[in-house]
């Protein structure tokens, strides 16, 4: 299987900073890399796919770029909104696999 | 708008089988898309357990091969995850969901507790 590695596990960061989060992939999974954002008692929202693309409706404040196998989520402005459990998903290959996960809390 | 409700007991004794239904609405599972069962276990880890696509066929992770059945209702417009023999470390919640590659749409989720 395909292993994600997902850094950091948390993080806290203030109203306004700019956050980015990381997914190391084993092997080459080209752009087939999914962002998510999940709250508390709710199912995970579909951020970023295609490991660059912005979903529909998702604000511009979010992006996501690759540098070989790694894959970062950045969110610019940071908002009370923004806070949340962040996954990453490759989707090269079955079985699909998912990182472990960011909290992402604000101060 | 497509929309996936998870539904089925919130309690397994281990040993037992799971048995959990996702009913859509707004769409037909047999137009399109690939429909999944993924997992959150406690601690936030993430797990795909495999799918039934829209002409039926199934893919299964291979940890969950032996113990896992994914089956549809076309004219109930629902899909099915049976697991099998299930023990404590398959307490999670459970998300029907769907998408191809990246999962554009999910249930709410149930959770589910294997206990005796």
């Amino acid at each position: 299987d395909i292993q994600m590695t997902q850094s950091p596990s948390s993080m806290s960061a203030s109203l306004g900073d700019t956050v980015t989060i990381n997914c190391l992939a084993s092997q080459d999974i080209g752009n087939y890399l999914s962002w998510y954002q999940q709250k508390p008692g709710k199912s995970p929202k579909l951020m970023i796919y295609g490991a660059t693309n912005l979903e529909d409706g998702v604000p511009s404040r979010f992006s996501g770029s690759r540098s070989g196998s790694d894959y970062s989520l950045t969110i610019n402005s940071l908002g009370y909104d923004d806070e949340g459990i962040y996954h990453c998903h490759q989707y090269y290959e079955y079985p699909d696999t998912f990182g472990a996960g960011t909290k992402l809390e604000l101060k | 708008e497509i929309q996936l409700q998870e539904s089925g007991p919130g309690l397994v004794k281990p040993s037992q089988s799971l048995s959990l239904t996702c009913s859509v609405t707004g769409y037909t599972i047999t137009s399109g898309y690939d429909w999944s069962w993924i997992r959150k276990f406690p601690g936030n880890k993430m797990e795909w357990m495999g799918y039934i696509s829209n002409s039926g066929s199934t893919n299964y992770n291979p940890s969950l091969k032996i113990r896992i059945s994914i089956t549809r209702d076309t004219s109930k417009n629902q899909f099915f995850l049976q697991l099998n023999s299930v023990t404590t470390e398959d307490t999670a919640t459970y998300y029907c969901a769907s998408g191809m590659g990246p999962v554009a749409y999910w249930g709410q989720g149930t959770l589910v507790t294997v206990s005796s």
